[in-house]
């Protein structure tokens, strides 16, 4: 799997949008862009995932640049609740073995 | 709804103890995870299972077995706990061919 690169901590207003980037310059045409989060004291939960189109759904957008090697996830309207740690992971979807995490970024959503 | 439980939310063992995690899954998933997770080192992949009576290593294996006997359990074993596995424990669920990952409430094991 394609090792990703996050910024370590993000800060954002309530109510703004959240904008967390990822490189994964060394992603390969097979593997696919997922996003996770982690909220304080709880597992991990699955956001988002994407290959090369933009993807959104209830939770957030994802945007993937054309040549692949980053993203960006994107909450709208960021609200205190969304205060947590942020992975990205790249992997090929029908991988039926690890998902490995790496240490994320950190987004504190500021009143 | 998937549900992943864990055993026990606190642990406390000593020293040199053998400590079972179980962790359960209610989905008829195939594949069965266990995480550590340290301040600063994000999640660290200890063990997985594909299968029943299957296991592959992850990126942190020593001091840890596992073991799945049936399909919807998956326990992590530390057979003489030590000080530095003290941690944050978490399970994982997926299915096969199945993108989305589900996690346990996770363990908190401290060893003293």
């Amino acid at each position: 799997d394609a090792k990703t690169t996050q910024p370590t901590s993000m800060d954002c207003a309530e109510g703004r949008a959240a904008n967390l980037p990822c490189n994964h310059s060394t992603i390969s045409g097979n593997e696919y862009v997922y996003w996770y989060r982690q909220i304080h004291s709880q597992g991990p939960q699955y956001i988002i995932h994407g290959l090369k189109n933009n993807e959104t759904n209830e939770m957030a957008s994802l945007i993937i640049t054309e040549d692949r090697k980053s993203s960006t996830l994107i909450l709208p309207h960021a609200t205190l609740r969304d205060t947590a740690v942020y992975y990205c992971i790249v992997r090929v979807k029908y991988n039926n073995n690890d998902m490995r995490f790496g240490a994320g970024t950190r987004l504190t959503v500021k009143p | 709804d998937v549900k992943v439980t864990q055993s026990s939310r606190y642990l406390v063992k000593r020293t040199g103890e053998k400590v079972f995690l179980e962790c359960v899954q209610d989905m008829d998933h195939e594949n069965m995870f266990w995480y550590r997770q340290d301040p600063g080192l994000g999640l660290r992949l200890i063990y997985f299972s594909y299968d029943v009576k299957m296991k592959e290593k992850g990126d942190i294996p020593e001091g840890y077995s596992v073991s799945r006997e049936k399909k919807e359990r998956f326990s992590l074993i530390l057979e003489s706990a030590s000080t530095n596995q003290t941690s944050m424990y978490l399970c994982a669920s997926r299915g096969q061919g199945v993108y989305e990952q589900y996690f346990g409430p996770g363990t908190r094991l401290t060893v003293t």
